[in-house]
């Protein structure tokens, strides 16, 4: 059975970091692209980053440029998000996927909220 | 950015009755590798997304064939031949054809 469990997220001060962990199994994780994807309280589905197989290659979208960055280990089936310099906008559940052209496994997401 | 635009973004349908929605891209979302890189994701309450098709029309694993894909270049439908109650949800296009990854805004499909 495929799995990605997200952990990591919480309450952070703006300004704050934090750092999401995403543990993959059931499938042969590094042969995957993976992804990170937010969603904020009541709204949609925001695309944040994406790793390559072999870990080469990162695109994420522009609000989050030189803060956050996407990491993986596939010797631990492990994905990361690294979140420096956190703002109230970025409070979401966060989630793990699998695949950046079409991402087929989801997590059950991560909520990190940023506030004072 | 490829801007993703979907419509409607809300659907009360009758049980049993049809329901379609549409996605459109500000750009051809045809890759180099010919591929059309467009898929639709369920997301009931509560729940994380799940994808029901992938490259326009195919269907993943367990997605009932009352649900179906179809489009080409910037202009495409999901379809719902009769709408069940555990159908109810937010539905999302999004395209994997170009960087940044973009989402449509979502469809709520609710029932009368």
């Amino acid at each position: 059975e495929v799995q990605l469990v997200e952990s990591g997220g919480g309450l952070v001060q703006p300004g704050g970091s934090l750092r999401l962990s995403c543990a993959a199994s059931g499938f042969t994780f590094s042969d995957y692209w993976m992804t990170w994807v937010r969603q904020a309280p009541g709204k949609g589905l925001e695309w944040v980053a994406s790793i390559k197989k072999d870990g080469r290659e990162k695109n994420c979208v522009d609000s989050v440029k030189g803060r956050f960055t996407i990491s993986r280990d596939n010797a631990k089936n492990s994905l990361y998000l690294q979140m420096n310099s956190l703002r109230a906008e970025d409070t979401a559940v966060y989630y793990c996927a699998a695949g950046a052209y079409s991402p087929d496994y989801w997590g059950q997401g991560t909520l990190v909220t940023v506030s004072s | 950015d490829v801007v993703m635009t979907q419509s409607p973004l809300s659907l009360p349908v009758t049980l049993g009755q049809p329901a379609s929605i549409s996605c459109r891209s500000s750009q051809s979302l045809v890759y180099s590798d010919g591929n059309t890189y467009l898929s639709w994701f369920q997301q009931r309450p509560g729940q994380s997304p799940r994808r029901l098709f992938y490259e326009v029309s195919n269907r993943d694993s367990g997605v009932p064939d009352r649900f179906s894909g179809y489009g080409s270049g910037t202009d495409f439908t999901l379809k719902i031949s009769r709408v069940e109650a555990e159908d109810v949800g937010l539905y999302y296009c999004m395209q994997g054809a170009h960087w940044p990854r973009t989402f449509g805004q979502g469809t709520k499909v609710e029932i009368k």
